[in-house]
């Protein structure tokens, strides 16, 4: 495996449910991020982790809960979500967060997530 | 507040029509400019990044510039594989953690 890959490609998923999200990335990075994509908006940041320590919460509602056990994997579980919670969820890597230098983030594939 | 913004929000080209894409900011203390090309469906794909005015990338037939206040996407003589969604962000420093603000994107279609 190359780069960065996320799993489930896709789910469906009842508003009762629990699920997560898995990342993992191949390219050595210190900082992870989960996003959201929703049709007509701009990328949503919903939480960055530096060296596994999360530095950034975008008021993510609670529903959302990352975890993040190593530098390469990072996951995002979901529990009674809302319908519009329905998106594209990208997870992406990069270098260095500590803001000394410009950090080029790369994304996996994203999971496309439907809330029923 | 960081802002970027990108226009057209859609454009269509016929097959060798070269055209522009348009990305304006406005940042503190910029760190960087990124451009990436999304496929439907999938992650964005990472293609430049800029980090003074003045700077020019090139990538077989696009070609990145910067600008203090914009940058220009220049796709020259396009092809159909070259139809995608391409975004644009801008990299500040806020507090030590750089945060990333994206566009919503400009949305091409070249027809053959």
């Amino acid at each position: 495996e190359t780069g960065v890959t996320q799993t489930p490609r896709h789910l469906v998923m009842g508003m009762t449910n629990k699920k997560s999200l898995k990342c993992e990335q191949h390219l050595g990075h210190n900082a992870m991020y989960w996003y959201k994509q929703s049709a007509k908006k701009p990328l949503e940041l919903m939480f960055v982790y530096s060296l596994e320590e999360r530095v950034e919460n975008n008021s993510v509602p609670s529903r959302f809960s990352p975890e993040c056990p190593n530098s390469s994997h990072l996951f995002l579980h979901l529990h009674t979500l809302q319908p519009e919670d329905s998106a594209l969820y990208l997870c992406a890597s990069s270098q260095d967060s500590s803001g000394v230098e410009t950090d080029t983030q790369y994304f996996g594939p994203g999971t496309r997530l439907t809330v029923l | 507040e960081d802002q970027v913004t990108q226009s057209p929000e859609a454009l269509r080209l016929q097959e060798g029509e070269s055209s522009s894409l348009n990305c304006s900011y406005t940042v503190s203390g910029l760190r960087g400019l990124f451009w990436y090309r999304q496929d439907p469906g999938k992650g964005p794909e990472f293609l430049f990044t800029l980090y003074s005015a003045g700077e020019e990338k090139e990538k077989e037939r696009l070609k990145a510039t910067l600008t203090k206040k914009e940058s220009f996407l220049h796709i020259t003589a396009p092809k159909p594989e070259d139809s995608a969604t391409y975004l644009c962000a801008v990299q500040a420093n806020s507090g030590g953690y750089q945060k990333v603000t994206f566009g919503i994107g400009t949305k091409l279609q070249v027809i053959p």
